[in-house]
């Protein structure tokens, strides 16, 4: 069965430094997102990702976020100056396009800043 | 706008009891509703969606779910519990020209043995 993988499965870093994490969607997908959900609380979402660009993303998707899809496959979601708000668990998602249809998880990057 | 509100934070169900955990939307054209499990240190997992037709949609591992257009719920039901179900239960929607899931805030199921 197909699914999202996201890497790495935790990652701590240093507050002020900047972190990539990774995603590849299911092949055959075309709307790409990351959500966030510190730890216990609810999921939150950060950004879409369609056509190459963004097509929607949430007030906490501020300056600090960027996302790419550099080659076709991976999508990547980029934490310039970490802060230690920013400590949680990064869930990437896709789906086929279809608003009616499921969005795939992966199973999260845990970000801790210390 | 689109919003789901799960009104319970935790449900405590004895193993073996039906289990019925909460979810009311806000949509502004048809809603396509999803219910989503997290088992501790995982992601998330699909169980069921609704987006036409039959009101009492299945899923994965015995759950349900009844949408009521005219309640704008759409409560996850499962006749027996078991101890294993126990986790986090996410509600989303996807509606109009959304293409993104909100979720809600999530409901913690305990079954207890």
């Amino acid at each position: 069965e197909p699914e999202v993988t996201q890497t790495p499965s935790h990652q701590v870093t240093q507050m002020g430094q900047e972190v990539i994490l990774r995603c590849v969607p299911i092949s055959n997908h075309l709307y790409f997102y990351w959500y966030r959900q510190i730890l216990g609380q609810k999921v939150e979402f950060l950004v879409s990702f369609y056509n190459n660009e963004i097509s929607e993303k949430s007030e906490i998707f501020d300056d600090q976020f960027s996302v790419e899809r550099p080659d076709g496959s991976n999508f990547t979601l980029k934490i310039r100056s970490t802060k230690l708000e920013d400590s949680a668990m990064y869930f990437c998602a896709s789906s086929d396009g279809r608003g009616n249809t499921e969005a795939f998880f992966g199973q999260g990057t845990r970000l801790t800043v210390v | 706008a689109q919003s789901v509100a799960q009104p319970e934070d935790q449900v405590n169900v004895a193993e073996g009891n039906p289990l019925t955990v909460k979810c009311t939307y806000s949509v502004s054209g048809n809603p396509y509703l999803f219910w989503y499990v997290q088992y501790p240190n995982r992601g998330l997992q699909f169980l069921l969606k609704y987006i036409t037709g039959d009101n009492l949609v299945k899923g994965s591992y015995g759950f349900e779910a009844e949408f009521n257009k005219s309640q704008t719920s759409f409560h996850l039901k499962k006749p027996s519990a078991l101890v294993s179900d126990s986790a986090l239960y996410f509600c989303a929607v996807i509606s109009g020209g959304y293409q993104k899931v909100t979720f809600g805030t999530g409901t913690k199921l305990q079954v207890i043995p």
